[in-house]
């Protein structure tokens, strides 16, 4: 049973590029909640994918987009990156209509602006 | 808004001994869940245990288990027999149910970490 996973795993890029960042949800799942981990800080929440729609939105700016796919694998895009988008990127896996409402990380991808 | 707060930003534990990590949030739900979330050094979070606000009873995975004290809104969590594989940051989160059935789920509400060594 294949867990959550992330590609890549790092980046480099320069501020005022953009990036892309992929997930594909556990197996059986169909939602991905994303999140950014700042250096030393806990996950910050910010949006999540259900039916191909953004369902909720933390608070991060229109610079972070995002997208899912039919398949449930979903896309983290961020526009005219800053240096502080410097951090590890979280997908988070579950299952709408389950029970348990637990959400399944991937190992993340570590983003740095320079 | 909700907010969880750890107030211990590292702690040691020997091998063996057990220890117990705090959290308190603040809400004025009155269902919700909470989690505690290991990341190892290797980054994965890992869910250790979780709680559903309307369970009187504490939850109990193995070596690890909860105090909920939801009048006090807190949720500290014990690990015993520590080893040193528990090495990691720990953390709790706060979750709200979805507003309406067949809509998405909450989002998790994240503290900023306890980083938990464990000595030989």
């Amino acid at each position: 049973d294949a867990g959550v996973t992330q590609s890549p795993t790092h980046l480099i890029k320069t501020r005022g590029q953009q990036v892309t960042l992929r997930c594909s949800p556990k197996s059986g799942h169909d939602t991905v909640s994303w999140y950014q981990q700042a250096l030393g800080q806990g996950p910050q929440f910010i949006f999540q994918y259900y039916e191909e729609e953004e369902r909720q939105r933390g608070n991060f700016p229109d610079r972070f987009s995002g997208h899912q796919f039919p398949n449930y694998s979903s896309e983290l895009n961020v526009n005219a990156l800053l240096l502080g988008d410097s951090a590890l990127y979280l997908c988070a896996s579950s299952l709408t209509r389950g029970v348990s409402y637990e959400q399944y990380f991937g190992p993340g991808t570590r983003l740095t602006v320079t | 808004a909700q907010t969880v707060t750890q107030s211990q930003p590292e702690m040691s534990v020997q091998e063996a001994e057990t220890v117990t990590l705090s959290c308190t949030y603040d809400t004025s739900e009155n269902n919700y869940y909470l989690f505690w979330y290991k990341q190892p050094p290797s980054r994965q979070m890992i869910l250790v245990i979780r709680q559903e606000a309307y369970k009187q009873q504490n939850a109990t995975e193995n070596r690890f288990s909860v105090n909920f004290q939801k009048a006090a809104k807190s949720f500290s969590l014990k690990i015993s027999d520590s080893q040193l594989g528990d090495t990691a940051m720990y953390f709790c989160a706060f979750m709200n149910p979805p507003m309406n059935y067949g809509g998405s789920q909450g989002n998790l509400i994240f503290g900023k970490g306890t980083k938990l060594s464990v000595k030989p």
